[in-house]
């Protein structure tokens, strides 16, 4: 009975790789976002998606790209993964966008 | 743009002392958020305060926000090791939802 899951876990790959990373939340909520935390374990906001429809996109490279196909789903796809794309992302999820956010365990992401 | 500076970055306590963590906004805070994480996990959400004043408990965990609604304090009594992580304070950063975080506060409970 997860609230928010990712998978994979964790996800070792070489540069210049294409890697997706899934996101499900069970929880009825209408907007979910992805986080990165770096090697100093600061965390950022990436995007965040209401209704299907992408809201916020903070200033990532575009070789970014999430991609919701339903209200309970967001994913991240990474093309040309570079060293500097290793971190934890974090999937997370609200219903509307002024209540607590409910996160996903992670998904450690090592680029080599 | 909006920051969060919360402090100290790192604290050691002896097992069943208390202690305070930080965070001060830039700005007015239209809410403030406390999240524990534990190495590996995800952020387990702890506590959120929109009114200046507010103070809310839970088990051994108070936080609050003063009144002019820039800074937030959390405070843990009589702290164990199950309290040790890093604590973080996130504010959301317009309507849209989208919450910045402070750096963290790493926290180390000694039995």
């Amino acid at each position: 009975d997860t609230a928010v899951s990712q998978t994979p876990k964790y996800l070792v790959t070489q540069m210049g790789n294409d890697k997706s990373i899934k996101c499900e939340q069970n929880l009825g909520h209408d907007t979910m976002y992805w986080y990165k935390q770096d090697s100093k374990k600061f965390l950022k906001i990436m995007f965040s998606y209401n209704n299907k429809e992408l809201i916020i996109n903070e200033t990532v490279p575009n070789r970014f790209s999430p991609k919701s196909p339903d209200k309970a789903h967001l994913n991240l796809h990474i093309n040309s993964l570079e060293l500097g794309d290793s971190a934890v992302y974090f999937c997370a999820s609200s219903q509307l966008t002024i209540n607590e956010q409910f996160f996903g365990p992670g998904t450690r992401l090592t680029v080599l | 743009s909006q920051e969060l500076e919360q402090s100290p970055q790192s604290l050691i306590v002896q097992e069943g002392k208390n202690l305070t963590i930080n965070c001060t906004s830039s700005k007015t805070l239209y809410g403030l958020y406390w999240y524990k994480q534990k190495y590996g996990e995800g952020l387990i959400f702890l506590m959120m305060l929109q009114k200046g004043g507010e103070e809310k408990s839970h088990e051994k965990i108070t936080a609050k926000l003063d009144e002019k609604k820039q800074q937030s304090s959390l405070h843990i009594t009589a702290s164990q090791p199950s309290h040790a992580g890093i604590y973080l304070c996130g504010a959301p950063r317009g309507s849209q939802g989208n919450l910045i975080f402070g750096k963290g506060t790493k926290l180390s409970v000694k039995p």
